[in-house]
């Protein structure tokens, strides 16, 4: 998974309880990015940072914050979770060039009941 | 009209077959165009990337980009139990708009 991890990998939660995954790389990319899979869906980008402090919306970003304070970590938070964001939720990492293919991290699995 | 469209599936062939893959896209500024695998319960891992037309070859799978049609594809000749996996493209413009696009994905079961 090209030296990316997630945690945890699996999580059920209730609703109305503040989530944050963690993404953690070890190849010093500069992008990362969260997205989650759903059937029907596909993969939906969340929200991408672009450098340390850098970060900026996808398509499904209501609900969800980022924060990324080093190069390594990219933190994605459920602010205040619903049965909707139940899903697997991916983080991917690529390089500095706009060509650079995303490399996927191995899932985390969120149940909100 | 979806910017990526792809054919969910399922798909279901005998061992040894050869498989054909599919994507249509709406997009003309899509340039630089992949293939990920992804197991059950597994991320996504590339497979292949191809930048404009042309094909691109990696021993079974070959890769095709016909931007004149708007239409990309995947074969896999001598089709494995082990290539049993959903098929996802992915395009993006390049330069400075790096975000992918995803198809939705193909269900591919090969049969023994």
């Amino acid at each position: 998974d090209a030296g990316i991890t997630q945690s945890p990998r699996h999580k059920v939660t209730e609703t109305g309880t503040p989530v944050t995954l963690r993404c953690h790389q070890t190849e010093n990319h500069r992008y990362m990015y969260w997205y989650r899979q759903d059937p029907g869906h596909g993969l939906r980008l969340i929200h991408y940072s672009y450098g340390v402090k850098d970060t900026d919306k996808g398509e499904v970003s209501d609900g969800y914050s980022v924060s990324r304070s080093k190069t390594e970590d990219f933190l994605l938070t459920l602010e205040s979770a619903t049965s909707s964001q139940t899903s697997v939720y991916f983080c991917a990492i690529s390089g500095d060039r706009g060509t650079d293919t995303q490399y996927f991290g191995p899932g985390t699995r969120l149940t909100v009941l | 009209q979806k910017e990526v469209e792809q054919d969910p599936g399922p798909l279901s062939v005998p061992e040894g077959a050869i498989v054909s893959l599919n994507c249509t896209y709406s997009n003309s500024a899509f340039q630089y165009f992949m293939w990920y695998r992804q197991y059950s319960r597994k991320g996504p891992e590339l497979l292949m990337y191809t930048y404009s037309s042309g094909n691109k070859e990696d021993g079974r799978f070959t890769a095709q980009v016909d931007k004149s049609s708007k239409y990309i594809s995947l074969f896999i000749r001598d089709s494995q139990p082990s290539d049993s996996a959903t098929y996802l493209c992915a395009m993006t413009q390049g330069g400075s708009n790096y975000k992918l696009t995803f198809g939705k994905g193909t269900l591919l079961t090969v049969n023994p």
